[in-house]
């Protein structure tokens, strides 16, 4: 069983502040990672992909990833109250080329 | 680019009636479509996997006689729950994924906006 794990937290950060969001999987031999934002009651938008070790960068997010740990995290830099979401790690299954979804991590952030 | 759209938004039904939901690539070919169900506070769960002009792939426990896909082109896919009932109201989101030959990464999904719907 191909799993991706997340803290659901509510994470609560203050406005301003940095948001770092984490994401853990079991397939070593996972090649392609997403972070999705899912307002309530919305479907799921992609905010980045990241294929490579290292950071990825698209204006205030940041994708990290580190495959010898399979770990993969967002930093949100400079948090607004818009983007209180939940955030969905996901990771390609490459042999179905589906997604598998982490169970979201569920992001405050504090006016 | 990369814009998904789904019909209906919000659909009611009486128990026992079918209800079809349709799944649009707008700006590109979807070479592949995938259908999830979200229950409330819960992650997406991948329904079946479905590639043009062939059969859907269901994922396990997932009833291929009640959810009936169909992907006749490389821009629809349709997802038709049949004699629904209530154990059935759920948010049933698609997602696509192109061919690459658009510039659109074959790995990436694109997800239409959700079909929310109530079994009464």
């Amino acid at each position: 069983q191909k799993e991706v794990e997340q803290n659901s937290g509510p994470l609560s950060v203050p406005e301003g502040a940095i948001a770092s969001l984490n994401c853990t999987y079991s397939d070593r031999v996972s090649q392609s990672f997403f972070w999705y934002r899912q307002y309530s009651g919305k479907s799921p938008e992609l905010i980045m992909s990241i294929y490579s070790n290292g950071d990825k960068e698209d204006g205030r997010f940041t994708a990290q990833l580190n495959k010898a740990s399979q770990y993969v995290s967002l930093l949100i830099r400079d948090s607004q109250p818009s983007d209180s979401a939940t955030y969905l790690c996901a990771v390609l299954d490459t042999g179905r080329r589906a997604l598998t979804f982490g169970s979201g991590t569920r992001l405050q952030v504090q006016p | 680019g990369a814009v998904v759209s789904q019909h209906p938004s919000r659909v009611i039904c009486k128990s026992g009636t079918s209800v079809k939901i349709e799944c649009r690539s707008l700006d590109f070919q979807a070479t592949t479509m995938f259908w999830y169900r979200q229950f409330p506070k819960q992650s997406l769960m991948l329904m079946a996997t479905s590639n043009e002009g062939s059969k859907a792939t269901y994922e396990q426990g997932v009833e291929k006689d009640k959810f009936l896909i169909n992907h006749a082109s490389l821009t629809l896919s349709t997802l038709t729950v049949t004699s629904a009932h209530p154990e059935d109201s759920s948010f049933y989101i698609c997602s696509a994924s192109g061919s690459g030959g658009q510039g659109y990464s074959t790995d990436t999904q694109y997800f239409g906006p959700g079909t929310r719907l109530t079994v009464l």
